[in-house]
């Protein structure tokens, strides 16, 4: 079965304090792993798309890297408006377009 | 990326009835879907509408409780049907822009339900 796990559930964080949230995936022939924001109340924002092992892609604070079996969403300097639930999502096997997401990790920063 | 609308934006319904979820979309776009976000929970892919063709159902969903149209490029419905308190979740449209082998998938601020 296709799975997608994040850790931790949820973290708070001080602002400036720097962390990493993980996301690791049990589908082999990785067609894209995806990391979405959701902010309470609106649909998720998409953030990045990796393909291959040890590409990384950054935008603002947030920098994604990925290996064979999971990716990291590391965020640097945090400030509070970086406070959202933060979903990896993965395309299962079959070809389907589908995405298969995590249960989501939600950051809190504290100002 | 693709702006994408829904309505409602939130509902309160009494049990046994049905709403229709609208999702426009400001381009054309091929495939289509709708997802549920129980409280708490990941976001579940109900169904997949390509226009011209019948939607494709994920296991635990079907048609009769779910019904989608999909008309024409821009515009798909979900309704649910004979709802009750286990119905209560957002709904989310997406639509996907694929290129190539790449692919990325934007949603809709969603449809926060309360069935009573």
């Amino acid at each position: 079965e296709d799975q997608v796990t994040q850790s931790p559930e949820a973290l708070r964080l001080q602002e400036g304090e720097s962390s990493s949230l993980n996301c690791s995936y049990t589908v082999s022939g990785l067609r894209g792993l995806f990391w979405y924001r959701q902010d309470p109340g609106k649909g998720p924002e998409f953030l990045f798309t990796l393909y291959s092992a040890g590409e990384e892609k950054e935008k603002e604070r947030l920098k994604a890297t990925l290996t064979k079996k999971e990716s990291f969403l590391h965020i640097t300097a945090p400030k509070p408006e970086d406070s959202a639930t933060y979903l990896c999502a993965d395309p299962p096997q079959g070809g389907s377009e589908k995405l298969v997401f995590g249960k989501g990790m939600k950051l809190t920063v504290n100002p | 990326s693709a702006v994408i609308s829904q309505k409602p934006s939130r509902d309160i319904c009494q049990r046994g009835t049905s709403l229709t979820i609208q999702c426009q979309v400001d381009s054309q776009v091929t495939m289509m879907f709708w997802y549920r976000q129980q409280p708490g929970q990941s976001l579940t892919l109900i169904a997949t509408a390509n226009q011209g063709s019948e939607a494709t159902y994920e296991s635990g969903f079907v048609i009769d409780k779910f019904p989608i149209s999909r008309p024409n490029l821009t515009f798909s419905t979900l309704t649910v049907s004979n709802m009750s308190p286990e119905d209560s979740s957002i709904y989310l449209c997406s639509v996907g822009e694929f290129w190539g082998a790449k692919n990325i998938q934007y949603f809709g601020a969603g449809t926060r339900l309360s069935v009573l």
